[in-house]
């Protein structure tokens, strides 16, 4: 138990539509990250988020596109879905402090399942 | 730019046998490293974490990992293998002190055999 939870857990979307997949951190975390897990694959960093401000970014397309909010949820929206965006997504939570250097360790959550068809 | 190379996208062992799975990494400054477990349909679990203090870790399930800055590798031990450590295991590194922006190797699988 990681105290990061998030929804739904499974999804099936239709390719074009818009998706957003939600993640609780624990509490207290200021940080999320967001990672997307292709089937076969080591998780891939999408983006992070620090006190509600994009703070990096991998290599991912604009249509991937994040919030988080000031109880440091956070939301992952994907627009014009493709087949390949297929796979688990997973958010991970964590301290930073003010020089942004992590004052403990992140926590994955379980993860949302998403199918594009 | 860091990355991790995991040796191996499928290990088997024995029951009881040692258990040993490779990475290697590749840090431009001091890297931390780390190894999660994956269980089928289940998120990332942390076994261990290297953070430039001793060069052998242990972490939980009586798994270890060995830091060689001379090889620059991580491998992760464990001296006996249980069944339930059937698994997929991810090998990572990030930039310093910022173990959220987690660079994951592509995974091994570690299958047990009875």
């Amino acid at each position: 138990e990681t105290g990061v939870t998030q929804s739904p857990t499974h999804l099936i979307k239709t390719r074009g539509q818009q998706v957003t997949l939600r993640c609780s951190s624990q509490s207290g975390h200021n940080t999320v990250s967001w990672y997307q897990q292709a089937l076969g694959q080591g998780p891939q960093f999408i983006f992070q988020y620090y006190r509600e401000e994009e703070n990096g970014r991998g290599n991912f397309p604009p249509r991937f596109s994040g919030l988080q909010f000031p109880n440091y949820s956070s939301e992952l929206n994907v627009n014009a879905l493709e087949l390949d965006d297929s796979a688990l997504y997973l958010c991970a939570s964590s301290l930073a402090g003010k020089s942004r250097t992590l004052e403990g360790r992140a926590f994955f959550g379980q993860g949302t399942r998403l199918t594009v068809v | 730019a860091q990355s991790v190379t995991q040796l191996g996208s499928h290990v088997s062992v024995s029951e009881g046998a040692l258990v040993l799975l490779r990475c290697n990494y590749s840090s431009s400054v001091p890297p931390y490293l780390f190894w999660y477990v994956q269980y089928p349909n289940q998120g990332l679990q942390l076994l261990l974490k290297y953070t430039s203090a001793a060069t052998l870790v242990k972490g939980i399930n009586g798994f270890e990992a060995e830091f060689k800055k001379s090889e620059t590798s991580f491998h992760l031990t464990k001296p006996s293998a249980h069944m339930s450590d059937a698994a997929e295991y991810f090998c990572a590194v990030s930039e310093g002190n910022r173990d959220d922006k987690i660079i994951f190797g592509k995974g091994t699988r570690l299958h047990i055999l009875p």
